[in-house]
């Protein structure tokens, strides 16, 4: 089955703990994105990435780290987490930038 | 900066009603719109994609225009259901990134 999966969906953690929040799809999809959802705020892209080694910022990159060493795995790192990143993370990808694009399940993290 | 409104915030119809959405976007030069439909904590899943040279796309009882020169967008979903209760999300992609409206909240009561 065609799918983006996103590991773990749920986890609370404390400030300062670094965490990684995965993502992997079986789509073959170059581009691939992640987003986060706060209420009356929508979402938000956080990075995204074209290609294997080509990451770029999106409109809230600060706090946050992404690396895309394999073509379907593009994993979220926060290596301080702190109580304003509690939010709802979505990852997405697409064939190309303009293509549909395809979205996880989602992450729910909460940041004491 | 692109920025994605969609009005109202929240909406309540009877079942059968059809359903309109509206979504308007500030900058024009868009490539595409995508509309989603997301459930109470769920994912996104997308509904219909236009590109910008399109007017409007269909499937089944779904129907989205794009008027790209006014920044508008409309998604008409006839005859509704309950089973259609949930929260809708446009998307408008500039470049390489997709900026989302806030959504609209809807509640098809049977």
């Amino acid at each position: 089955e065609a799918q983006v999966t996103q590991n773990p969906r749920y986890l609370i953690t404390v400030t300062g703990k670094k965490l990684t929040v995965t993502c992997s799809q079986n789509m073959n999809h170059e581009y691939m994105s992640w987003y986060r959802q706060d209420p009356g705020l929508g979402l938000r892209q956080i990075y995204y990435s074209m290609n294997v080694e080509v990451t770029d910022k999106g409109d809230v990159p600060e706090g946050y780290k992404v690396s895309r060493k394999e073509k379907r795995n593009f994993p979220l790192i926060l290596e301080s987490p702190s109580p304003n990143q509690t939010s709802l993370y979505f990852c997405a990808s697409s064939p190309r930038p303009y293509n549909e694009q395809f979205f996880g399940p989602g992450t729910r993290l909460t940041v004491l | 900066k692109q920025e994605v409104t969609q009005i109202p915030a929240a909406l309540s119809v009877p079942e059968g009603e059809n359903l309109v959405l509206n979504c308007s976007f500030t900058d024009s030069a868009i490539y595409n719109l995508q509309w989603f439909r997301q459930d109470p904590g769920k994912g996104l899943t997308s509904l219909l994609l236009i590109q910008s040279s399109q007017r409007e796309q269909t499937s089944g009882r779904l129907n989205a225009s794009l008027d790209k020169s006014s920044g508008r967008s409309t998604l008409y979903i006839a005859a509704s259901q309950p089973g259609d209760s949930a929260t809708y999300l446009c998307a408008v992609r500039n470049d390489y990134k997709l900026s989302f409206g806030a959504g609209t909240t809807v509640t098809v009561r049977a």
